[in-house]
């Protein structure tokens, strides 16, 4: 299985809502990251989890929030968030981040988000 | 720094003609060079990589191969098919930052049938 899904497909959220994006992969990786894509943009790194620790946060804002429950699961939790940030927000895993050799990221299909 | 620059799109072939996206790329040391693959409404697919110079990456019929001299990985298919159509990009990793991908600014892909 080297499967990476996201859930919701789709999400439409008004700005001072409070909304999750959940990413799941069941095969064994230790890092999981979350990506913001622009249209006709390629995705740009937000956030690097290495064994459930928060190891990259690319400057970004605080309404924006991540969590690693467990090496399986990848959260988003978004508060208070502008027009601006409404992009395809994608998830990845990789086996590990301290390894050249496992470095090959999966990314999961995306959460397309509409901040109206 | 460390870059990739990609050919700008959108490229518009017939189906069965020869594809070629180049892709240069600005790097210190020995990085490792991936093309990835984005179909309409999807996430980003790993199509082929490349870990050191002259290694030849392949899937799908598509190639690529890492040119040090040059510094160039530039893709190729020998004839497209339309379920080709889509947005590639070009990448890079550097060793001592394995979990950064740097992307190309991606290529619009589209096959006539």
């Amino acid at each position: 299985d080297t499967e990476v899904t996201q859930t919701p497909k789709h999400l439409v959220m008004g700005m001072t809502n409070k909304k999750s994006l959940k990413c799941e992969q069941h095969m064994g990786h230790r890092a999981m990251y979350w990506y913001k894509q622009k249209a006709k943009k390629p995705p740009e790194l937000m956030f690097v989890y290495s064994y459930e620790k928060l190891s990259i946060n690319e400057s970004v804002p605080s309404r924006f929030s991540p969590e690693c429950p467990n090496s399986s699961l990848l959260n988003l939790h978004l508060h208070a968030l502008q027009p601006e940030d409404s992009a395809l927000y994608l998830c990845a895993s990789s086996q590990d981040i301290r390894d050249r050799a496992s470095y090959e990221q999966y990314f999961g299909p995306g959460t397309r988000l509409t901040v109206t | 720094g460390n870059s990739v620059t990609q050919m700008e799109g959108p490229v518009t072939l017939s189906e069965e003609a020869f594809l070629t996206i180049n892709c240069t790329y600005t790097a210190t040391g020995y990085p490792s060079l991936f093309w990835y693959v984005q179909y309409p409404g999807e996430g980003l697919q790993l199509l082929l990589k490349a870990t050191k110079a002259d290694d030849k990456g392949s899937n799908k019929g598509f190639e690529a191969t890492y040119r040090k001299e040059t510094t160039s990985f530039h893709l190729e298919k020998g004839s497209v098919q339309v379920s080709d159509s889509a947005v590639y990009f070009c990448a890079l990793t550097r060793y001592s930052s394995a979990s950064k991908i740097i992307f190309g600014s991606g290529t619009r892909l589209s096959i006539r049938p």
